[in-house]
């Protein structure tokens, strides 16, 4: 139980252009869900923290016009990254808080997406 | 403000030894407390979590963590390394507040020698 998918695994675009990333619970409802951005052999740094139905939260520093996230139902999240440039290109990851009922800091974490912007 | 250090970057064993990866915390009150793996290209898979009780928490794959407080410490051991655990290791804290964010450590990566 508690699986968090992620599509695509793998995109490359085109400097300008924009990319958008699915975050899903597949087995619960995940009213919370977060967004990371990996660097290379680099550590997790959190960009934002959606709610269902509700405006995410961005942490200081990450421009939420580039990086737009949409929690419209309890089994999806979105990130888009707009207008993306090479600077961009990333791992990007999402979790899930955990089932009703489960400890909040339970997070079940997707497989990660592999962006690249050329 | 919380954080969470990982002394080591880089840490080799060889296959069969016993290994200890560090983390050290900083929080002002009981600390939520966890142990992520990740292989390359995939994302985190939970080992173990600390949230109260006994201080020595035992997860999957054979790992273990002991939390001590007054190290502000949360280590992670495994008695007899395999290959297979050569990997990413990623200590976590709990950031407070109700959206239950976690702030990660900067990772230790784990080779193993056969």
């Amino acid at each position: 139980g508690a699986v968090v998918s992620q599509h695509p695994s793998w995109v490359i675009c085109k400097s300008g252009t924009s990319v958008k990333i699915e975050c899903r619970s597949l087995d619960f409802q995940a009213t919370t869900m977060f967004w990371y951005r990996q660097f290379p052999k680099q550590s997790l740094m959190l960009m934002a923290t959606s709610n269902e139905g509700s405006k995410a939260t961005y942490e200081q520093g990450v421009e939420k016009d580039k990086f737009l996230i949409n929690h419209a139902s309890l089994t999806l999240s979105t990130l888009t990254v707009t207008s993306a440039h090479p600077e961009d290109s990333s791992f990007y990851i999402c979790s899930a808080r955990g089932p009703t009922g489960t400890f909040a800091y339970e997070q079940y974490f997707g497989p990660g997406t592999r962006l690249t912007v050329t | 403000a919380q954080s969470v250090t990982q002394p080591d970057i880089h840490i080799t064993v060889s296959e069969g030894a016993s290994l200890e990866l560090r983390c050290n915390y900083s929080y002002g009150a009981t600390p939520y407390l966890f142990w992520y793996v990740q292989s390359p290209g995939q994302g985190l898979q939970l080992l173990l979590k600390y949230f109260s009780g006994d201080t020595l928490v035992q997860g999957i794959k054979g790992f273990e963590a002991e939390f001590k407080r007054s190290q502000s410490s949360f280590n992670l051991r495994k008695p007899s390394v395999h290959w297979s655990d050569a990997a990413e290791y990623f200590c976590a804290v709990g950031a407070g507040g109700s959206q239950g964010n976690l702030i990660f450590g900067k990772g230790t990566k784990l080779s193993v020698k056969p």
